[in-house]
């Protein structure tokens, strides 16, 4: 069966820092991968996604940025994080050809 | 471009009463509708889909019906339980370059008390 995994689940970083958040998937091939964030109290914003190794989507211009190295690893970063960052982030997958998706735990990203 | 629009919150029910969360859309396509639920600190589970008009989606006692002529996917229950206590999203999928885009509703977030 398919699974998906993102870590850290929590993590706490100052303003400046850098950030990388990991997602893999497993028990699937070329899948369509996604990066959400939910702000506290807010709906689900689409920050990127991935058709294939190598190919990011962004949707909207910030500080973060995607990377695709393998197949089924997708990674979330930044060079220096902002308090704005502040949020949960969700990875999810896709290979229906309905486009249901399937979420990660979610990583927890505090600035101060 | 596509958007997605659902009632405020949250809603407070008493258990076995009947739920109604709005849902209407916009879309220049023919996009694929899901419910999404978010229980306390995880991440979201798929709860229904509907994939074309008059399509009915059903899970858990929770039902949707995919309404082209009014664009709306509204989500219902006939009786709601205390551990139907959550964050309901309501969702659109439509397919883009290469694969699936899916925009998100703000969230409605259920209180059930018993």
């Amino acid at each position: 069966s398919q699974t998906i995994h993102q870590w850290p689940a929590t993590l706490v970083q100052p303003v400046g820092s850098p950030l990388s958040l990991e997602c893999t998937v497993e028990g699937t091939s070329n899948p369509n991968l996604y990066w959400y964030r939910q702000a506290a109290g807010r709906g689900l914003q689409l920050l990127f996604y991935s058709v294939g190794i190598g190919q990011i989507s962004s949707e909207v211009p910030q500080n973060l940025s995607a990377s695709r190295p393998q197949d089924r690893q997708f990674i979330l970063s930044s060079k220096k994080l902002l308090l704005s960052d502040s949020g949960f982030y969700l990875c999810a997958w896709s290979v229906t050809p309905t486009g249901e998706l399937f979420f990660g735990e979610g990583s927890r990203l505090t600035v101060l | 471009g596509n958007s997605v629009t659902q009632m405020e919150g949250p809603v407070t029910l008493s258990e076995e009463a009947f739920l109604t969360i709005n849902c209407t859309y916009t879309a220049t396509g023919y996009p694929s509708l899901f419910w999404y639920v978010q229980y306390p600190g995880e991440g979201l589970q798929l709860l229904l889909k509907a994939t074309k008009a008059d399509d009915k989606g059903s899970n858990k006692g929770f039902e949707a019906t995919y309404r082209k002529e009014t664009t709306s996917f509204h989500l219902e229950k006939g009786s709601v339980q205390v551990s139907d206590s959550a964050v309901y999203f309501c969702a659109l999928s439509d397919r883009n370059t290469g694969g699936f885009k899916t925009i998100f509703g703000a969230g409605t977030r259920l209180f059930v008390k018993a």
